[in-house]
């Protein structure tokens, strides 16, 4: 089964920090992508990546970067956290192509509280 | 600009009964759709998928239906059980081998013992 870990479950941040938030995927996955999930608002795309090094905007990127480095591993960074990027952030991975390939495995999320 | 909506935020069903969750999308170029279903404290799992090209397809306990003339997506399911408590989204492809989902906003599935 593929598996699609994060670094923390929980997280809290004081205003004006760095964060860094952690994915690993284990089944040699391509694409990888990183979600904020808020209620009422369901998942929104940050910031998404099709190979290494390489990584795309999604729809609300403003207050994130994102490293890809090497293919299994997907980092999400807030440069300086902001009350409100306090949220659920969910990280999946998916193999390229259309169809059943297109279905995301995701981890369990991290709850990151900003202070 | 594109949106995939579920038409109520929360279901609440009798145990045994059977469920119905709908979905609106607004791309009638989407030719995939999933729906997915999100535990508390997890993240979600894939429940089943349909392509553009097909009505209707079942798994265990479990039938979607595209219904392409009026963008509308559903999920049944069979004598609703406890386990089934969760949040379901629907996603769609906005186009072929990009790999991104579009998601909608949730419906809260609630179960009565």
């Amino acid at each position: 089964d593929v598996k699609v870990t994060q670094s923390s479950r929980y997280l809290v941040k004081r205003t004006g920090e760095k964060v860094f938030l952690e994915c690993v995927q284990d089944m040699d996955h391509e694409n990888m992508f990183w979600y904020r999930q808020d209620p009422g608002l369901g998942l929104r795309l940050i910031y998404f990546s099709y190979d290494v090094k390489m990584k795309e905007k999604g729809d609300i990127p403003e207050g994130y970067s994102v490293s890809r480095e090497k293919k299994e591993r997907f980092s999400l960074i807030l440069e300086s956290a902001s009350t409100n990027q306090t949220s659920m952030y969910l990280c999946a991975s998916s193999l390229p192509g259309s169809g059943r390939y297109n279905e995301q495995f995701f981890g369990p999320g991290t709850r990151l509280t900003v202070l | 600009g594109e949106s995939v909506g579920l038409h109520l935020p929360t279901l609440s069903v009798q145990e045994g009964d059977n469920s119905i969750i709908n979905c609106a999308y607004s791309n009638s170029a989407s030719d995939y759709f999933i729906w997915y279903k999100q535990e508390s404290g997890k993240g979600p799992q894939f429940i089943i998928d349909i392509r553009s090209n097909m009505d209707k397809r079942q798994g265990q306990r479990v039938t979607v239906l595209l219904n392409k003339t009026v963008k509308h997506l559903s999920l049944q399911i069979a004598a609703t059980q406890p386990g089934d408590s969760a949040v379901y989204f629907c996603a769609e492809t906005p186009s072929s081998n990009t790999g991104k989902l579009i998601f909608g906003q949730g419906t809260t599935l609630q179960v009565k013992p």
